[in-house]
């Protein structure tokens, strides 16, 4: 079974604040997704990583890809209640099915 | 451009009855992807179709099928209905190639009583 592990499963912050958010794998994968979730809605893709090393940005968020194609991370500058939601990765490890990893809470407090 | 759409938004069921939920993909996505989000828990894959056919299948029982219309819409059904099935039903809809993410509806929840 390909599992992937995110951490930290919970995190409270207060506005203003950096944070970084990991996601790990024991297989290597071709590429990977990074969503968003708030309650009540359904994940929506932030950006989807390929390279080994690539490093991607989104206004304050940056994504990173391992160099050995087996993690990645997500690191938010300044961050703001808006930024509050279920984070995660997802990877399709080749079986057409999307895999997505075990998320981060994040709660941003005013 | 509609994005996917899922209906209904909220369905409540009796244990033993049986649940029917519907996705239209955007148009344009052949493939439908079904999801299981329980309360605070990950994305389970449920089903995979596409062009009318079922291509893959997660760690489900039987009792949960499907099936993909020829305009590409797609239903889900939950047959004998336990209260473990209480849960968030996502749908996603995904275009050609392997680096495009897949959308998803806002869900239905189904809650089972």
């Amino acid at each position: 079974t390909q599992l992937l592990e995110q951490s930290p499963q919970f995190l409270s912050i207060q506005e203003g604040e950096n944070l970084t958010v990991y996601c790990n794998s024991s297989s290597v994968f071709s590429s990977l997704q990074w969503y968003r979730q708030e309650p009540g809605e359904g994940p929506v893709l932030l950006v989807t990583v390929v390279t080994g090393g690539e490093v991607k940005k989104l206004k304050r968020l940056t994504f990173q890809f391992g160099d050995a194609r087996k993690d990645s991370s997500l690191h938010i500058t300044a961050a703001q209640t808006g930024d509050t939601g279920l984070y995660l990765c997802a990877v399709n490890f080749g079986n057409e099915k999307l895999t997505f990893g075990t998320g981060t809470r994040l709660t941003i407090i005013p | 451009e509609a994005g996917v759409t899922q209906s209904p938004t909220h369905l409540i069921k009796t244990r033993g009855q049986q649940a029917t939920l519907r996705c239209s993909p955007i148009s344009g996505h052949t493939s439908v992807y079904w999801y299981q989000q329980a309360l605070g828990l990950g994305l389970q894959f449920l089903l995979w179709y596409d062009e009318g056919e079922e291509r893959n299948r997660g760690n489900f029982p039987p009792r949960f099928s499907g099936r993909q219309f020829p305009n590409y819409s797609s239903e889900l059904n939950v047959n004998a209905l336990e209260l473990e099935d209480s849960a968030l039903y996502l749908c996603a809809s995904r275009g050609q190639g392997e680096l495009y993410g897949y959308t998803f509806g806002s869900g239905t929840r189904l809650t089972v009583v």
